[in-house]
């Protein structure tokens, strides 16, 4: 079935680091690429989204490109902030008549001052 | 902005009761989901509904039911709580875009 893997984390960065979250994905198709934010204590946001090969998607200084040739979708973001730290989730949605969400098991960013 | 809000934040039972965790949306979506989060695991669909009483299982349903009576509010139930249902709950909702769910802050289950 269709399935997302993360890279494992925790990740701790240096305020003003460069930061890569890598994602790949296994899906019969093209499905829709997404990735979440959960900041402690609340619940997920959506962070960015592509729905087809080559599209990147971007908010908030963070980019990801869907990859259909290596199957990835790696978050990448030029200077992180304290801010950004949070658990971020990588995501598909399936083909199914649900279009349901399947995620990746989460990365945790620290970002210290 | 779209809404999603659950009736807990925390809560707390002991093994075999009854639990009710409720979500709604303010959004007329048609689309309703509750997932379950838990470390190292992510997010893992339990119940899905995409109208009123219409609903399907996930991936794991087993010790949950739903219900779904009016559009906005979609409940999760577990018959009778055991321990290995500890954990983060959250539900969401889409509407018309396939492509995007709107979450609500989630339920943090402990039970004792």
């Amino acid at each position: 079935g269709d399935s997302v893997t993360q890279m494992e984390g925790p990740v701790t960065l240096s305020e003003e680091a460069f930061l890569t979250i890598n994602c790949t994905y296994t899906a019969t198709g093209y499905p829709s690429l997404f990735w979440y934010v959960q900041y402690p204590g609340e619940g997920l946001q959506l962070l960015l989204k592509a729905t087809k090969a080559d599209d990147k998607g971007s908010n908030k200084g963070f980019e990801a490109t869907y990859r259909k040739e290596t199957t990835s979708f790696h978050l990448e973001k030029g200077s992180v902030q304290v801010s950004d730290s949070a658990v971020y989730f990588c995501a598909l949605s399936d083909f199914s008549n649900t279009g349901k969400l399947i995620f990746g098991q989460g990365t945790t960013l620290q970002v210290k001052p | 902005d779209v809404k999603v809000t659950q009736s807990s934040r925390y809560l707390v039972k002991r093994t075999g009761e009854k639990v009710f965790l409720e979500c709604v949306q303010d959004m007329d979506h048609e689309n309703m989901f509750w997932y379950r989060q838990d470390p190292g695991l992510g997010l893992r669909l339990i119940y899905f509904s995409y109208d009123v009483k219409m609903k399907e299982k996930g991936d794991i349903p087993e010790g949950y039911s739903v219900s779904r009576e009016k559009k906005e509010r979609f409940s999760l139930i577990l018959e009778s709580a055991s321990t290995n249902q500890t954990s983060m709950y959250l539900c969401a909702s889409r509407g018309q875009d396939r492509n995007t769910q709107y979450f609500g802050p989630g339920t943090r289950l402990t039970v004792l």
